[in-house]
């Protein structure tokens, strides 16, 4: 069956250090990627998605993921957190043409320290 | 302003009752979702709809219950066959992008259904 894994659970960070979130997904074929962010008290928004072509895609806020493939992976990054980022961050993986039904990751829990 | 409603936002119902939780959206989507969100496991699909009067079950769909018989609206009905129905729900929805694949999904604010 199709998964997607995000390596840490939560993630404690002082302001202005850089972040990486890892993400890995098992699926062979065709796939849509998607980070979402959960502020607190606020609905589930897109940060970036990657359909195709660059593998490096720039999204909301400074932050950017990367696709690779031969390793099934789409980490996210940011260079400099703000304390704004404080929030919940999913990992998502849909198939071929069906962008909206998803497969997601159990969610990183980001603090970042004033 | 064009988005996902649901309501309500915080829902308690006693244990063995059936609720009934509302999602309408005027983006002019044609695929509506439903995903439950747990701590500590992401959100996982219950159902979904591509197109009026035809939805699919997800990954999770025992004990819940779907119509879709506009367009705009996609209610969830948790029934009392759900074991564990306390859980935060959201309700998503997408558009076709030219050439059929679809787009990101976008989501509405959730309710919050406790089962006391």
């Amino acid at each position: 069956a199709q998964s997607v894994s995000q390596h840490n659970h939560h993630v404690i960070l002082s302001e202005a250090a850089s972040l990486e979130l890892g993400c890995n997904y098992s699926y062979g074929g065709t796939v849509n990627l998607f980070w979402y962010v959960q502020y607190p008290g606020q609905h589930l928004q897109l940060l970036l998605k990657y359909f195709s072509g660059d593998p490096l895609v720039k999204g909301i806020k400074g932050f950017e993921a990367e696709f690779i493939k031969s390793k099934f992976s789409f980490n996210l990054r940011k260079p400099s957190v703000q304390w704004s980022d404080t929030a919940e961050y999913f990992c998502a993986v849909s198939q071929g043409n069906q962008g909206g039904k998803l497969i997601f990751g159990q969610g990183t829990e980001l603090s970042v320290k004033p | 302003d064009g988005g996902i409603t649901q309501s309500p936002k915080y829902l308690f119902r006693k244990e063995g009752q059936n609720v009934t939780l509302s999602c309408e959206q005027n983006l002019n989507h044609d695929a509506m979702y439903w995903y439950r969100q747990d701590p500590g496991q992401g959100l996982r699909l219950i159902y979904y709809s591509q197109i009026v009067n035809d939805f699919q079950k997800g990954d999770i769909a025992e004990g819940y219950s779907v119509s879709r018989e506009k367009k705009e609206s996609f209610p969830l009905t948790v029934t009392s066959a759900q074991k564990n129905p306390t859980a935060f729900y959201l309700c998503a929805s997408s558009f076709p992008r030219t050439g059929g694949a679809d787009t990101e999904a976008f989501f509405g604010q959730g309710t919050r259904l406790t089962v006391v």
